[in-house]
């Protein structure tokens, strides 16, 4: 199985700054991952595919970056409704989907 | 519009049963994929199983692998998940998704809203 580790667990940005978010695969999954957010009480939206690529409605300020097994997700100025808690996956072939753990993004 | 709605969640003891569903609409249900990911509460996000668009290839993690079986009717649009010997780590917020492509080894573009599974005596 591939492992995802995130980090930070949590990180605490004021409105307007840019966030940075960590994703570690235990080995190469090529460009197959994704980036999720989810509100308390909702189902999770996709944000990122293919590592940089956004999904359909995804504002510019979300992007992302890296491949094989370092990767990034960045929000260049935070507005108040991207606090939300942010997951990476794996989608490469012939490997189960596995999911990080989460980083929370609150207000600072 | 895609549209995924879940049913079939409930209170259940435990090594009971418990069958799943969502039904699908807006897109061509044979032309994707679909998974079951869950979420337990207050942790994160857990992959269960998924089936291709065809119904001919189905994945499980290995956490429910023996128990849980995927299904799907292309008739009905409709994903199943059929729980079986069901224990209270099983307990989860279960989300229906839609693959990008025919195969699971692409991105979730769409999640249904979720359905409760609550296990225990």
């Amino acid at each position: 199985e591939i492992v995802m580790t995130q980090s930070p667990a949590t990180l605490s940005v004021s409105p307007g700054e840019r966030a940075t978010l960590s994703c570690r695969a235990s080995q190469s999954v090529s460009s197959n991952l994704a980036w999720y957010q989810q509100k308390p009480g909702q189902a999770p939206r996709l944000l990122i595919y293919g590592a940089s690529t956004r999904a359909t409605g995804i504002p510019a300020r979300f992007s992302g970056s890296g491949s094989g097994t370092e990767f990034t997700l960045t929000i260049s100025s935070l507005q108040s409704e991207d606090f939300a808690v942010y997951y990476c996956q794996q989608y490469n072939k012939w490997h189960p989907y596995t999911f990080g753990q989460g980083t929370k993004l609150e207000i600072k | 519009e895609v549209q995924l709605l879940e049913s079939g969640g409930g209170l259940v003891q435990p090594g009971g049963s418990l069958r799943l569903s969502c039904a699908a609409s807006g897109f061509t249900f044979s032309s994707y994929a679909m998974s079951w990911v869950r979420q337990a509460p207050g942790k994160g996000l857990e992959w269960v199983s998924a089936i291709s668009g065809s119904g001919d290839s189905t994945s499980y993690a290995d956490s429910v692998k023996g128990r849980f079986t995927i299904s799907s009717d292309n008739s009905k649009n409709t994903v199943y998940l059929q729980m079986n010997s069901l224990r209270a780590e099983d307990t989860a917020v279960y989300y229906c998704a839609k693959a990008t492509e025919v195969y699971s080894s692409s991105p979730l573009d769409h999640w249904g809203q979720g359905t409760l599974v609550s296990v225990s005596s």
